[in-house]
């Protein structure tokens, strides 16, 4: 069974630029979660979505976005980015139902020049 | 607010005795508790977890232990090995309808041949 995917695995982006990030979750796994790694911070919860609904929002600026289509894939959106977005993307998604056991990407690793 | 704090960011044992990370939680809305691993260019992994209705789950050498009124959990590993090495995030899963899993700053183990 294939893992959590997602792409891109590393990117560069300048200030005031946009970034897209992309998860593909297990096959079968209707929730996907997005957290951010920085150091120090550990893994600040952005948002989860679950069949295409927003279901919970960390607390993010209104940059950052998300959302998830029918085949439970999931985007996340930053705009205007800042020097401060540079982090470790990480995207994680769980079988409903479930005691909260999520199965975690390998991240996207992004760095804001 | 951090609901869940790891307080030692670092913690160095020798190979063959026991490691014990800590976590201290502040949500007493939390019904689950888990602990993750992560090596460097990975996503985190699952390692273990426990309910709030007990004090104590073992699973190999890894054992977690839960205070409640306390509000207090500690993961020990014994023996420790050096493929132990990585960074270990504890997290709880609220009980609400959200069912948010928030995780702490991360301990960094260090396991020494």
């Amino acid at each position: 069974k294939a893992g959590v995917t997602q792409t891109p695995r590393y990117l560069i982006k300048t200030r005031g630029q946009q970034v897209t990030l992309s998860c593909s979750p297990i096959s079968g796994h209707r929730s996907v979660s997005w957290y951010q790694q920085t150091p120090g911070q550990g893994l600040q919860f952005l948002f989860e979505y679950f069949s295409e609904t927003q279901r919970n929002k960390g607390n993010f600026p209104g940059r950052f976005s998300g959302r998830q289509f029918s085949n439970s894939r999931s985007e996340m959106n930053v705009s205007t980015l800042e020097l401060g977005d540079s982090a470790l993307y990480l995207c994680a998604s769980s079988l409903e139902g479930r005691t909260g056991e999520l199965f975690f990407g390998e991240g996207s690793r992004l760095t804001v020049l | 607010d951090q609901q869940v704090k790891q307080n030692s960011p670092s913690l160095s044992v020798q190979e063959g005795r026991i490691s014990i990370l800590n976590c201290d939680y502040t949500n007493s809305m939390f019904d689950y508790f888990l602990w993750y691993k992560k090596y460097p260019a990975e996503g985190p992994t699952f390692l273990i977890s426990i309910s709030s209705i007990k004090d104590k789950n073992e699973d190999g050498r890894f054992t977690v232990f839960l205070n409640k009124s306390a509000k207090h959990l500690s993961l020990h590993i014994v023996p420790s090995q050096p493929g132990d090495s990585a960074v270990y995030f504890c997290g709880g899963r609220d009980s609400g309808s959200a069912r948010q899993l928030t995780f702490g700053s991360g301990t960094q183990l260090t396991v020494l041949p």
